[in-house]
């Protein structure tokens, strides 16, 4: 069954310091991979995209994926952490032939320390 | 440039009855997507409309329903509602295998 599992619920960071948001999937091809943002209230906002190429993209906000098909994983990275990233995270897989049609991991919420 | 566009914000119903959300897509988009996001949850994809037709649906049943009009914009129609169907509905717009813009959603609460 395609599936994307986030194995952390939460994750508190002082600011300043480094992030890695964990992402697996089970998927029966190499699908498109995303990560989202979601603040309070909000919807999603689009921070970066995997479709084929570089396994490493560079996304907005200074965050940045690795795709790595060995391991069925896309984490998501930022070498330093600011307050303002405080948010749910969440990584989502696509087919890519109906890349509309998502499918998403439960979220890990990013908690930052001042 | 307009970003997507759902209204209303809020929405409260009770259970049995009808709702209506209403989405307006990115300029220059033309496809809308609908997701269902339960509380503490990731979005679930509802079915997606392409000129004016649907293109695909998830593991929704059929009281569940759409509508895409000529300028893109669309309607998510519930029947029914159940207690269940309290949630966010997230609606997305794209260009044909491009990344989704989401809105801010609608929040529906059903008692």
């Amino acid at each position: 069954a395609q599936s994307v599992t986030q194995p952390d619920i939460h994750i508190t960071v002082s600011e300043g310091a480094s992030l890695e948001l964990r992402c697996n999937y089970s998927y029966g091809a190499t699908p498109y991979l995303f990560w989202y943002v979601q603040s309070p209230g909000q919807g999603l906002q689009l921070l970066l995209k995997y479709f084929s190429g570089d396994t490493l993209v560079q996304g907005i906000k200074g965050f940045e994926a690795e795709f790595k098909r060995s391991q069925s994983s896309f984490n998501l990275r930022k070498p330093s952490v600011h307050w303002s990233d405080a948010a749910e995270y969440f990584c989502a897989v696509g087919a890519r032939d109906s890349s509309y049609k998502l499918i998403f991991g439960s979220g890990t919420r990013l908690l930052v320390r001042p | 440039e307009t970003g997507v566009t759902q209204s209303p914000t809020h929405l409260i119903k009770t259970r049995g009855q009808q709702v209506t959300l209403r989405c307006s897509s990115q300029s220059g988009h033309n496809t809308v997507s609908w997701y269902q996001q339960a509380l503490g949850q990731g979005p679930q994809f509802i079915f997606q409309y392409y000129r004016e037709e649907e293109n695909g649906r998830g593991n929704f049943p059929p009281r569940f329903s759409g509508l895409q009009f000529p300028n893109y914009s669309s309607e998510l129609n519930v029947n029914a509602l159940e207690l269940d169907d309290s949630a966010l509905y997230l609606c997305a717009s794209s260009q044909v295998n491009s990344p989704l813009h989401f809105g801010n959603g609608t929040r529906l609460t059903v008692t």
